[in-house]
């Protein structure tokens, strides 16, 4: 059975600061892999995807990495920001490439001006 | 951007009674659409699946008969709960896919507290 676990639970950093959000899944046999955003209260904002045959995918200031072997993934978020606030979450298909997700329980990011 | 909604955004009812919440893929037909529950500082747990046209798969452990789910056509989905208590008081998102192997879109979600 498939399970996502998210580390650190929370974080705390102050502006300006390049920081890391660690996922790992038990089993490496994804199709795919997506980091999430979820605001209090609010629905979730999908960040980035990456395929199971890509390591990384970028936006903005902000990079996934996936390594599917070692069953892990990263998001990078570069120059942090009060707004990147948030809790993050990251999520992969259970079974095919159509499946429901199942989810860490998610990094609550908290960037100090 | 594909976009999914859910209507309403929040409710508060009583005790017994039902209420319904409205998933629909605005610009996207979805032949499947997920509902996911969210309890505080918990993570998403997937409640059922919902396919147009035929009967939704409920995940062990949640009732059919409590948690309707129509998905009447290939862009809305609808999950009712049904004879509502304080326990079902949570917080419900629905998604939906435009293909295999694209990203999942969320609908913002449905704040349901029960008296």
């Amino acid at each position: 059975k498939q399970e996502v676990t998210q580390i650190p639970a929370a974080l705390s950093v102050p502006e300006g600061e390049n920081l890391v959000l660690n996922c790992s899944f038990t089993d490496s046999a994804i199709y795919n892999l997506q980091w999430f955003r979820q605001d209090p209260g609010k629905g979730l904002t999908s960040l980035l995807l990456i395929q199971s045959s890509q390591r990384e995918q970028t936006s903005g200031r902000l990079n996934a990495s996936l390594d599917k072997s070692s069953g892990r993934s990263t998001l990078y978020i570069a120059a942090s920001q009060p707004g990147d606030s948030a809790t993050y979450l990251c999520a992969v298909p259970n079974g095919g490439s159509q499946g429901n997700l199942i989810f860490g329980k998610g990094t609550k990011l908290s960037v100090k001006p | 951007g594909a976009v999914v909604s859910q209507h309403p955004s929040r409710v508060i009812c009583k005790s017994g009674t039902s209420v319904k919440i409205e998933c629909r893929s605005l610009d996207f037909q979805a032949t499947t659409m997920f509902w996911y529950r969210q309890f505080p500082k918990k993570s998403l747990m997937l409640m059922a699946t919902s396919n147009e046209g035929s009967k939704a798969t409920y995940e062990q452990g949640v009732e059919k008969d409590k948690f309707l789910i129509n998905h009447a056509s290939l862009t809305l989905s609808t999950l009712t709960v049904t004879s509502a208590h304080p326990e079902d008081s949570s917080f419900y998102i629905c998604s939906a896919s435009p293909g295999a192997g694209e990203t999942q879109y969320f609908g913002p979600g449905t704040r349901l507290l029960v008296l």
